[in-house]
C-alpha cells in the first residue's frame, strides 16, 4: 500500500523559502486518480489544508497562503514538493503530506470532496532566527 | 477560526456512547459535500477514520460511525475505550473557499 514520508530541514530563519518534499512509495505518483496534498498543524491548533498537485502538474492552493506557495512534482523521484516563501514565525507548525481521494470534477473541471489517505508521519518545522 | 465547528472536548466512561458534532453552513456541508473524519493520536499524524459521511476504510472499528443532516455531521463512538482517547477532526470542502477545510478538533478523553 502506498506511503508517505516527508523529508527537509527543521528550522527555517524569518523571511527564508521553507521547502519540504513528500516521497511516494508503494505506488506510483504517475498512476493517477489521486491529488497530493501538504496540510500543516500548528502547535497545538487544528489542521489547515495547504495545497494540492495531480501528476500532471495541475495545483490548487488555500487562498490564504496562494500569494507565497509553490506545489511542484517529480515524476522521475515519485516525489512531490512544497516552497513556502518569507516564512515567519506564524508557519512554525508539523507539516504532513498525503493522498487526496475520493474527488471529483466540477462543470470547470476542479477537483472537489475528497479526503485524504494515507498521511505521512509529518515534520515539524520552526520559524527562528 | 475554523470553518467548520467542533466542541473543544468531549469526555465518557468506558463503555459508554460518546458523539461529536461538526457544524457547517451552506458552502460546504449543507452544500451537499460529504463529511470525513479523522483521528489523531498525540504526537502521531492523523489517520482515516470515516469516509463519506457513513463508510468506514478496513480495520476500523464498528463502535465507530458517522452520520450527516443538513449542515452538520457526528461522529458516535460506542463502547468507549481508553485507546479511544485522542483527538477528533471532522473534513469537508467548501465552494466558497475553493478548497479543503477542518474543524478545529474535539479532545476525547476517557474517564
Amino acid at each position: 500500500q502506498v506511503q508517505l514520508q516527508e523529508s527537509g530541514p527543521g528550522l527555517v530563519k524569518p523571511s527564508q523559502t521553507l521547502s519540504l518534499t513528500c516521497t511516494v512509495s508503494g505506488g506510483s505518483i504517475s498512476s493517477g486518480g489521486y491529488y497530493w496534498s501538504w496540510i500543516r498543524q500548528h502547535p497545538g491548533k487544528g489542521l489547515e489544508w495547504i495545497g494540492c498537485i495531480y501528476y500532471s502538474g495541475s495545483t490548487y492552493y488555500n487562498p490564504s497562503l496562494r500569494s507565497r506557495v509553490s506545489i511542484s512534482v517529480d515524476t522521475s523521484k515519485n516525489q512531490f514538493s512544497l516552497k513556502l516563501k518569507t516564512v515567519t514565525a506564524a508557519d512554525t507548525a508539523v507539516y504532513y503530506c498525503a493522498s487526496l481521494r475520493g474527488y471529483y470534477y466540477d462543470s470547470s473541471g476542479y477537483p472537489q470532496g475528497g479526503w485524504f489517505d494515507p498521511w505521512g508521519q509529518g515534520t515539524l518545522v520552526t520559524v527562528s532566527s | 477560526q475554523s470553518v467548520l465547528t467542533q466542541p473543544p472536548s468531549v469526555s465518557g466512561a468506558p463503555g459508554q456512547r460518546v458523539t461529536i458534532s461538526c457544524t457547517g453552513s451552506s458552502s460546504n456541508i449543507g452544500a451537499g459535500y460529504d463529511v470525513h473524519w479523522y483521528q489523531q493520536v498525540p504526537g502521531t499524524a492523523p489517520k482515516l477514520l470515516i469516509f463519506g459521511n457513513s463508510n468506514r476504510p478496513s480495520g476500523v472499528p464498528d463502535r465507530f460511525s458517522g452520520s450527516k443532516s443538513g449542515t452538520s455531521a457526528s461522529l458516535a463512538i460506542t463502547g468507549l475505550q481508553a485507546e479511544d482517547e485522542a483527538d477528533y477532526y471532522c473534513q469537508s470542502y467548501d465552494s466558497s473557499l475553493s478548497g479543503w477545510v477542518f474543524g478545529g478538533g474535539t479532545k476525547l478523553t476517557v474517564l
